[in-house]
């Protein structure tokens, strides 16, 4: 069945850089779009970006100075990195499939603290 | 960016009532909504694509409609399971973006 799990630490230091993964099965990579969204803690979701499945990426503007989106597709899995990080990324980040433009399947998400 | 304002921002109610929470896009985007609930601690999961359309499982309680450029979610007889946070979200263009949630509680 299709699944999607983020992967990732949990503490990372302001200014550092943030890297997750997303280990999706029962679907290909190449058939399906996977956006990453985020949600500060007890707020609303933001999207931050997409791996179409043609390999391109799209970002949100307001992220796109500092963030990278990439595949391996024979590992199935898609790679979040952003950098120069500051207390506003806290915040939990979830990737999900996309099918026809709707998110039909999200991972579990992973809570990441940017904390000293 | 296509900006979509949530109403409204948290909503009590009794078991059995019908339940409203509305969308309103800055600019048309057809029928491209999706609403999402989410559950404490959980992921959103799809409730309503294509302003309409039941995702698979969803219960027929759940409806959503559309009026121009203001897009509804309507419950029609609220259960306990139905409690959490609702999202619209555009679906038109990238970024896709999101309404700001609608906390239901049941009164």
């Amino acid at each position: 069945q299709v699944q999607l799990m983020e992967s990732g630490p949990g503490l990372v230091q302001p200014s550092e850089t943030l890297s997750l993964t997303c280990t999706v099965s029962g679907f290909s990579l190449t058939s399906y779009n996977v956006h990453w969204v985020r949600q500060p803690p007890g707020k609303g979701l933001e999207w931050m970006g997409v791996m179409w499945s043609g390999g391109s990426t799209d970002y949100n503007s307001a992220l796109k100075s500092r963030l990278s989106i990439s595949r391996d597709t024979s590992k199935n899995q898609v790679f979040l990195k952003m950098n120069s990080l500051q207390s506003e990324d806290t915040t939990t980040y979830y990737c999900a499939r996309e099918k026809f433009h709707y998110f039909d399947y999200w991972g579990q998400g992973v809570m990441v603290t940017v904390s000293s | 960016d296509i900006q979509m304002t949530q109403s409204p921002a948290s909503l009590s109610a009794s078991l059995e009532e019908i339940v409203t929470i509305t969308c309103q896009a800055s600019q048309n985007i057809g029928n491209w909504l999706a609403w999402y609930q989410q559950k404490p601690g959980k992921s959103p999961q799809l409730l309503i694509y294509g302003t309409t359309s039941l995702a698979d499982g969803v219960p027929s309680r759940f409806s959503g409609s559309r009026s121009g450029t203001q897009y509804s979610l309507k419950i029609s007889r609220l259960q306990v399971e139905d409690i959490g946070i609702y999202y619209c979200q555009q679906a038109s263009s990238t970024p896709f973006t999101f309404g700001s949630g609608t906390k239901l509680e049941i009164k």
